[in-house]
């Protein structure tokens, strides 16, 4: 059963320009979201993450929307750059929960072109 | 920055052979992980340990052990490799303070054949 879906398993963007990346969640008790980003042979690095007492939270080019009604929430990173490329993982905790509860969606591969 | 590091990049074992793959964190931090990441499967947790010698099974445990004699290091055992076996292997490590972030390895690759 998987609580944490990313649905689009890549998607292809031009540089400049914004790129969405969604995430959708079943499991109501989760409180707290992340995004990783991972390029090929690396491992995982954090990007930004947003608690559900907050709708939108913002670094530099990186924002995340967290609509808890719909649970869904997504990336946008404005303007997209070629760096970017890489696959990225939403991943869920609930609250009070640890790292050993982190649920990780599927991923999404990110093309940036030029 | 924290430092989390694998022995291995690569590994080809021999199904029925024990393989040991071996991480080493340099943040004194408490929790330590081990993951799985596998096309269309995203990462599931393998095992995880809070403290030195303590362990807890993740959601796939079956077919893997661990061991934690020392706070910086966490092994993953996998005890008869088996072909369902090849995977990425990803080390993380995390910090105790509230929803600190995990911090991972570069991962090891590891084909059963």
């Amino acid at each position: 059963d998987q609580q944490v879906k990313q649905n689009s398993p890549s998607l292809s963007v031009q540089e400049g320009r914004i790129s969405i990346l969604n995430c959708d969640y079943t499991n109501s008790m989760f409180d707290y979201f992340l995004w990783y980003k991972k390029y090929p042979a690396e491992g995982p690095t954090f990007l930004i993450s947003i608690s559900s007492i907050k709708d939108k939270n913002e670094d530099g080019r990186f924002t995340v929307f967290l609509n808890k009604s719909a649970k869904h929430l997504s990336l946008h990173i404005v303007p997209s750059q070629p760096g970017d490329s890489a696959v990225y993982f939403c991943a869920a905790t609930p609250k009070g929960g640890t790292a050993s509860k982190l649920t990780f969606g599927t991923g999404t591969r990110l093309q940036v072109t030029l | 920055d924290v430092k989390v590091t694998q022995s291995s990049r690569y590994l080809v074992k021999r199904t029925g052979e024990k393989v040991f793959l071996e991480c080493v964190q340099d943040m004194d931090h408490e929790n330590m992980f081990w993951y799985r990441q596998d096309p269309g499967l995203g990462l599931r947790l393998i095992y995880f340990s809070y403290d030195v010698k303590m362990k807890e099974k993740g959601d796939i445990p079956e077919g893997y052990s661990v061991s934690r004699e020392k706070k910086e290091r966490f092994s993953l055992i996998l005890e008869s490799a088996s072909t369902n076996q090849t995977s990425m292997y990803l080390c993380a490590s995390r910090g105790e303070l509230g929803n600190s972030p995990l911090h991972f390895g570069n991962g090891t690759r590891l084909t059963v054949t």
